[in-house]
């Protein structure tokens, strides 16, 4: 069974303040690790899909880093934004194979 | 919008009622997916459907039961469902390349919430 980590589970940040979250996977049969942006009461939204060593993405203050030796990615707000304020979730693919963390509930406070 | 749809937004169903929840997708995928999120757990995988064929069933019971008529079309008929299937149910599509669709974006419909009573 392949399991997806993410920490923190939840945490509040003041406005102005940058964060990061971390998504740990097996680094074994890596094929990409997806990024997400839920919030309530709408659909997910894809951020990033990751797929080589090293990579690095960034959209606008959000960025991701993978290191699939270790099996970890870092997810990075700059800057938080009350709109920010979200259920970040990331998940591991292989063939049709989706396993996807619990998420970080950031709330960031205006 | 995601350009996937999902109906109805919420159903409360009896034990042994029979319903059906509806996903369309308006991107030219050619891969949907269904998924349940229950209380405090991870989104869990329960059906693939690649070019109108099931390629994926995971371990899911038979009281739900899977339908896709079309690419564009994917629906998750339920019957006799038990209390612990009330969840969030959300569904997705990609587009699936001759290489598998695992490093293709995957886009949400915004789920169909279902009690069970």
């Amino acid at each position: 069974i392949l399991n997806v980590e993410q920490s923190p589970q939840s945490l509040h940040v003041q406005e102005g303040d940058s964060t990061n979250f971390t998504c740990s996977f097996p680094s074994s049969n890596f094929y990409a690790l997806h990024w997400y942006r839920w919030e309530t009461a709408k659909s997910p939204e894809a951020l990033f899909v990751m797929t080589l060593n090293g990579d690095e993405k960034k959209k606008g203050r959000i960025s991701a880093t993978l290191n699939t030796k270790e099996g970890y990615s870092y997810l990075y707000i700059k800057g938080s934004q009350p709109e920010d304020s979200a259920t970040y979730l990331c998940a591991r693919s292989g063939t049709y194979k989706y396993i996807f963390g619990t998420g970080t509930r950031l709330k960031v406070l205006a | 919008e995601t350009g996937v749809t999902q109906t109805p937004r919420h159903l409360v169903m009896g034990m042994t009622n029979k319903k059906s929840l509806k996903c369309e997708q308006h991107l030219g995928h050619n891969a949907m997916y269904w998924y349940k999120q229950s209380a405090k757990k991870p989104l869990e995988l329960m059906f693939v459907y690649s070019l109108e064929e099931r390629v994926e069933n995971n371990s899911v019971p038979s009281r739900f039961s899977p339908e896709c008529p079309n690419s564009s079309h994917l629906f998750l008929h339920l019957h006799t469902l038990q209390p612990e299937d009330s969840a969030l149910y959300l569904c997705a599509s990609s587009q699936d390349s001759s290489e598998g669709p695992y490093q293709e974006t995957q886009y949400f419909g915004p789920g169909t919430r279902l009690l069970v009573l």
